[in-house]
């Protein structure tokens, strides 16, 4: 238990389906993060948000929408997906971005299957 | 952000010593080195952090020479629940981010 506890754990779906990933974290931190990883790929870092603002995205398709409500919840929204973007997707959070070197604390991620 | 090069995959039995070597010949000043674990369909844990010389907690040591250029993660008696990949990260302490490389994967057998 890593106190970042991501919803569904699973989710298969069509490429004109709409869904959303869920991420929340109990730590009391300020910063939240989505990575992908694919099959035999490491992990791609997609989004950074400090204190609800995100400060990166690294060239993220507009298929994915991220959402930061609180510093406790991340979402992860997405529509018309392709067959190549099934992957495990993964939360995290640390105490701040960009404040010196901290420690990432991952949730178990979301395995997406795109049909 | 200084990129890390590690073997991609090393194999050991139970009880024997693990170490794997990290190279990061561009890492700046400013820059921490910081080593995750990761077991099939999980997310990465946190293993050690260091800037220099040698930092030990109650799972590993790391190792870092005066130049920074390299590191040694040394994981001591390695069980069969150590298989996993290891990734070696450099980390800026400017910036805070982080950068997964491929990673080594840890294959330990009985």
């Amino acid at each position: 238990e890593t106190g970042v506890t991501q919803t569904p754990r699973h989710l298969v779906m069509g490429m004109t389906n709409k869904k959303s990933l869920k991420c929340e974290q109990h730590l009391g931190h300020n910063a939240m993060y989505w990575y992908k990883q694919s099959a035999k790929k490491p992990l791609e870092l997609m989004f950074v948000y400090n204190f609800k603002e995100q400060t990166e995205n690294n060239s993220v398709p507009s298929r994915f929408s991220p959402e930061c409500p609180n510093s406790s919840h991340l979402f992860l929204h997405l529509h018309t997906l392709q067959p190549e973007d099934s992957a495990l997707y993964l939360c995290a959070s640390s105490q701040d971005h960009g404040e010196g070197p901290g420690e990432l604390f991952f949730g178990e991620g979301s395995r997406l299957t795109v049909l | 952000l200084a990129k890390t090069t590690q073997p991609i995959s090393m194999d050991s039995y139970e009880g024997q010593e693990v170490n794997i070597t990290c190279s990061h010949n561009n890492i700046a000043t400013n820059d921490y080195i910081t080593w995750y674990q990761q077991f099939p369909s999980q997310g990465p844990r946190f293993i050690i952090q260091g800037y220099k010389t040698k930092v030990t907690n109650e799972v590993a040591s790391l190792f870092i020479p005066a130049d920074r250029k390299s590191s040694t993660l040394s994981l001591p008696r390695v069980s069969l629940s150590d298989t996993a990949v290891y990734y070696c990260l450099v980390e800026s302490s400017n910036t805070g981010k982080l950068i997964f490389g491929q990673g080594t994967t840890l294959q330990v057998k009985p």
